[in-house]
C-alpha cells in the first residue's frame, strides 16, 4: 500500500514561492504507469488540480496556474515537489499530493498540509 | 468548455437511494472518477471507469455514464455516506485534469 506524505513550510509570505515536497513510501515512484500529482483545497471550497509529473519528468499543469507552477521529481529520494511562485492570499489552501493511475483516477492521497500565505 | 458541473447539495433519507450527477464536455471522452471527502480528511476514490469500485468500497456505490453526464448512485444510503462528493475528468484539449465543484450529501 503506497503512502504519501507532504512536508514544507506552513506559512509563506506574499510574493514569495511556496515549496512543498511529497515523500512516497511503500512503492517506487519510478514504477509506471502512475503519475504523481498535486491538488489543493481552500478552506470550505472544492478541489483544484494543480498538475502532475511522470517519473520520466514529463509534466502536465492546470492552465490557470501554469505560469507559476513547477513540479519536479527526485527518483533517488522517492520524492516529488511543488513550487508555486508569486503567491497571494488566494493561494492559501490545504495542499494534497497524490498518485494518479490510468484514466487520471487518483487512487492514493497524502493527508494534506495547510499552507497559509500571510505577511 | 473545460468545466464539470455538479449540484451543490442533495439530501437522502437513511436507507434510500440518491444519485449525484456531473456534467461536462470532457465526459464524452473520459468516464471520469468519483471521490468521497469527509470533513478534515483527504478524498477517497469511490468509483472510476465504467462502474468500477476500488477494493473496500461498498457495493451500494455504483456509477454510470451517458453522453456528457456521469452519475454516482448510492443505494441504501448509510449515515457514514454523508460527505462531499467530487467528480474528476481529463480535458484532452489542454492536457489537464479538472474537478467538479462538489456535491454535499446529507443523510437524513
Amino acid at each position: 500500500q503506497v503512502q504519501l506524505q507532504e512536508s514544507g513550510p506552513g506559512l509563506v509570505k506574499p510574493s514569495q514561492t511556496l515549496s512543498l515536497t511529497c515523500t512516497v513510501s511503500g512503492g517506487s515512484i519510478s514504477s509506471g504507469p502512475y503519475y504523481w500529482s498535486w491538488v489543493r483545497q481552500p478552506a470550505g471550497k472544492g478541489l483544484e488540480w494543480i498538475g502532475r509529473i511522470y517519473f520520466s519528468g514529463s509534466t502536465d499543469y492546470n492552465p490557470s496556474l501554469k505560469s507559476r507552477v513547477t513540479i519536479s521529481i527526485d527518483t533517488s529520494k522517492n520524492q516529488f515537489s511543488l513550487k508555486l511562485s508569486s503567491v497571494t492570499a488566494s493561494d492559501t489552501a490545504v495542499y494534497f499530493c497524490a498518485r494518479e493511475g490510468s484514466g487520471s483516477r487518483t487512487d492514493s492521497w497524502g493527508q494534506g498540509t495547510l499552507v497559509t500565505v500571510s505577511s | 468548455s473545460s468545466e464539470l458541473t455538479q449540484d451543490p447539495a442533495v439530501s437522502v433519507a437513511l436507507g434510500q437511494t440518491v444519485r449525484i450527477t456531473c456534467q461536462g464536455d470532457s465526459l464524452r471522452s473520459y468516464y471520469g472518477s468519483w471521490y468521497q471527502q469527509r470533513p478534515g480528511q483527504a478524498p477517497v476514490l469511490v468509483m472510476f471507469g465504467y462502474n468500477k469500485r476500488p477494493s473496500g468500497i461498498p457495493d451500494r456505490f455504483s456509477g454510470s455514464s451517458s453522453g456528457n453526464i456521469a452519475s454516482l448512485t448510492i443505494s441504501g444510503a448509510q449515515a457514514e455516506d454523508e460527505a462531499d462528493y467530487y467528480c474528476k475528468s481529463w480535458d484532452s484539449s489542454s492536457n489537464h485534469a479538472l474537478f467538479g465543484g462538489g456535491t454535499k450529501v446529507t443523510v437524513l
